[in-house]
């Protein structure tokens, strides 16, 4: 079964200033990549996903991830934080799982904090 | 209503009560989803319903019923919980593509506390 492991529980940041939050999955079978971010009471919305092609790819509000097999990594960037990116950030990897239906197997969470 | 609504947002609950939460998707998706939200945990899955047939139940205690009449609808029942049952339980659902990824789109998720 896949894993997904975000090391880095909170990641505090001043606003303008770059930021990366990292995150490795533990297969390195074919697999599709997610992220997602979630707003204080609020449900997840997807910020970006990586299926096939491009190793680099971009999603909403200015984020990208660099899918990186070899590391079996999907760390994700923005070159410019706001205050209003203040929000949890999950890493999520498909998989099959013995039910042959695909399913999302998370990471713990980033809590991304952005302060003036 | 737009996505995935949830109802009710917020609800507290006595450990001999008995409610249900309430999941409705607008998106004409085939697969809906419960999942348990606890503090520094993972997500954890709990059911999976697709074409209205369960195919996922992650060794979910049984106080836990969950039911789907239809494609929009998903309900989770709930009876003689417990303290630790406590958490954010947020609805999914997504078109089921058996040949490629199924992105889930999320409700904004019931908070539950049990006293």
């Amino acid at each position: 079964a896949q894993s997904v492991t975000q090391l880095d529980s909170q990641v505090p940041v001043f606003e303008e200033a770059p930021v990366e939050l990292r995150c490795n999955y533990s297969s390195s079978v074919s697999v599709y990549l997610f992220w997602y971010v979630q707003y204080p009471n609020q449900g997840l919305q997807l910020l970006l996903k990586y299926l096939s092609g491009s190793t680099l790819v971009k999603g909403i509000n200015g984020f990208e991830a660099e899918f990186n097999k070899s590391q079996t990594s999907f760390h994700l960037r923005k070159p410019s934080v706001h205050i209003s990116d203040t929000a949890e950030y999950f890493c999520a990897v498909s998989d099959r799982g013995n039910t042959g239906f695909q399913k999302l197997v998370f990471g713990t969470g980033t809590r991304l904090l952005v302060s003036p | 209503e737009t996505g995935v609504t949830q109802t009710p947002r917020h609800l507290v609950m006595g450990m001999t009560n008995k409610k249900s939460l309430k999941c409705e998707q607008h998106l004409g998706h085939n697969a809906m989803y419960w999942y348990k939200q606890s503090a520094k945990k993972p997500l954890e899955l709990m059911f999976v319903y697709s074409l209205e047939e369960r195919v996922e139940n992650n060794s979910v205690p049984s106080r836990f019923s969950p039911e789907c009449p239809n494609s929009s609808h998903l309900f989770l029942h709930l009876h003689t919980l417990q303290p630790e049952d406590s958490a954010l339980y947020l609805c999914a659902s997504s078109q089921v593509l058996r040949s490629s990824y199924n992105e889930q789109f999320f409700g904004p998720g019931t908070r539950l506390t049990v006293l």
